[in-house]
């Protein structure tokens, strides 16, 4: 496509309810990335992947937090027994490659947990 | 930790008058940066990027500055105009170590008419 794509863009869960976010990448980048944006704050990393190995999970908050892009292209965030505090937009982002080239982010998906 | 950070978190510009957003880094290994604008309810867009081999960079109206001396980045905007309001944020990276981007707080423009 032309740009990365995320869906829901909207999502509101109960406390506890196990929430999935899709990131369609641009076609044909290498890199991946999961990032956590709170109301008024930078952007803060979640998670890379490098076509379909996660290299580096080390701002995934809890085990609570999963994700996947078993095929290379398509990933999915996954939050179990979602939390208040989760409450942020996630945003994808994708480069051609990991280090030293634009990363172009999608819109985010704003979760809410009620 | 390693962190980026903004020294002012809100900057108000006549329009038609040059901005300058600054930001401090202090990861002395970081070697490449972005910088990136964000609209309210969309994703951050990005504007322009620099190599540590390199200490200023020009686009279409943006420069941007690096001075690796004091670790400090800053974005200059020519003759703002009311679609530059936005808040913006520099990102580093680095050529060795986590492939992250290491994003600031950033920094609300607000261009007055």
């Amino acid at each position: 496509g032309a740009g990365v794509s995320q869906s829901p863009r909207y999502k509101v869960a109960k406390r506890g309810q196990d929430v999935a976010l899709r990131c369609d990448p641009i076609s044909g980048h290498v890199s991946l990335f999961w990032y956590q944006q709170a109301l008024g704050q930078g952007p803060e990393f979640l998670t890379y992947f490098q076509n379909e190995a996660q290299l580096d999970k080390s701002g995934l908050p809890s085990d609570r937090f999963f994700a996947e892009r078993p095929e290379g292209s398509v990933s999915t965030l996954k939050i179990q027994r979602t939390q208040q505090e989760d409450s942020a937009v996630y945003l994808c982002a994708s480069s051609f490659e990991g280090r030293n080239t634009e990363a172009f982010f999608g819109q985010g998906t704003r979760l809410t947990v009620v | 930790g390693e962190s980026v950070g903004l020294h002012l978190p809100t900057l108000s510009v006549q329009e038609g008058d040059n901005s300058i957003i600054n930001c401090a880094y202090s990861n002395s290994a970081s070697d490449y940066f972005i910088w990136y604008k964000q609209e309210s309810g969309k994703g951050p867009q990005f504007i322009i990027d620099i190599r540590s081999n390199m200490d200023k960079r020009q686009g279409q109206r943006v420069t941007v500055l690096l001075n690796k001396t004091v670790k400090h980045l800053s974005l200059q905007i020519a003759a703002t105009q009311p679609g530059d309001s936005a808040v913006y944020f520099c990102a580093e990276n680095s050529l060795s170590g986590t492939y992250k981007y290491i994003f600031g707080t950033g920094t609300r423009l607000k261009v007055l008419a």
